[in-house]
């Protein structure tokens, strides 16, 4: 099985661009997560969503945006990238079960300069 | 709303010996799950243990033991027999039902260990 796979692993931007981070699960999974992580610090989540066309704010959701148009699929979007959001940046998915495995893509670093 | 408190930034622990990372929690749920988990220098997220509210016994997994006191909603990582490989970022994580099994982190605590 893949897993959580996340897509790119490394990218440079502008201040000013935008791009889309990719998130792909083939478990099946109902609940999925964007998380953020600045250096030394812990993981904040940005969005997540609790099934196919589901979406809702955590944490730190301000210059970000996602969608999730299909169960296996979600993407974040950087619009206007700032240098504070470059940070690792995890998704995760886990099924419906409050004891449930929670599994996480490898981390995607970001970089805006 | 659910909040995660890591008070120890960071520790030192000697090689062989035991150490507890202490992880507090705040929550109005009855219903919800604590999990520990390990970053080491890498970058990947490693599941380490997990504790259920309505868990009657500590939870252990080989060398990590939850010492989970509910009234004091505190969920202490122990370490027995530490070793080399155990020096990582260690993070506590709570998900409730309320709040659609969102799962939050804490702030971590890194641990070094001595040979």
């Amino acid at each position: 099985n893949a897993g959580v796979t996340q897509t790119p692993k490394f990218r440079i931007l502008k201040i000013g661009q935008s791009m889309t981070l990719q998130c792909t699960q083939d478990m099946n999974h109902n609940y999925m997560y964007w998380y953020r992580q600045d250096p030394g610090m812990g993981l904040k989540l940005i969005y997540y969503s609790v099934g196919a066309g589901i979406t809702d704010k955590g944490e730190v959701p301000n210059g970000y945006n996602v969608s999730r148009s299909t169960t296996e699929d979600f993407p974040l979007r950087l619009e206007l990238a700032a240098p504070s959001q470059t940070s690792v940046y995890f998704c995760a998915s886990t099924a419906t079960g409050l004891f449930d495995t929670i599994y996480f893509g490898e981390g995607s670093w970001l970089t805006v300069v | 709303a659910q909040k995660i408190t890591q008070t120890q930034p960071g520790m030192f622990v000697q090689e062989k010996e035991a150490v507890t990372l202490d992880c507090t929690y705040d929550t109005s749920d009855p219903s919800y799950g604590l999990f520990w988990y390990k970053q080491p220098s890498s970058g990947e997220m490693i599941f380490l243990i997990y504790q259920g509210s309505y868990d009657q016994q500590n939870a252990t997994e080989g060398r990590y033991s939850l010492n989970f006191q509910k009234a004091r909603k505190s969920a202490n990582l122990v370490i027995s027999a530490s070793q080399l490989g155990d020096s990582a970022m260690y993070f506590c994580a709570m998900r409730e039902i309320d709040s659609s099994y969102k799962l939050i982190f804490g702030s971590g605590t890194r641990l070094l260990v001595r040979p």
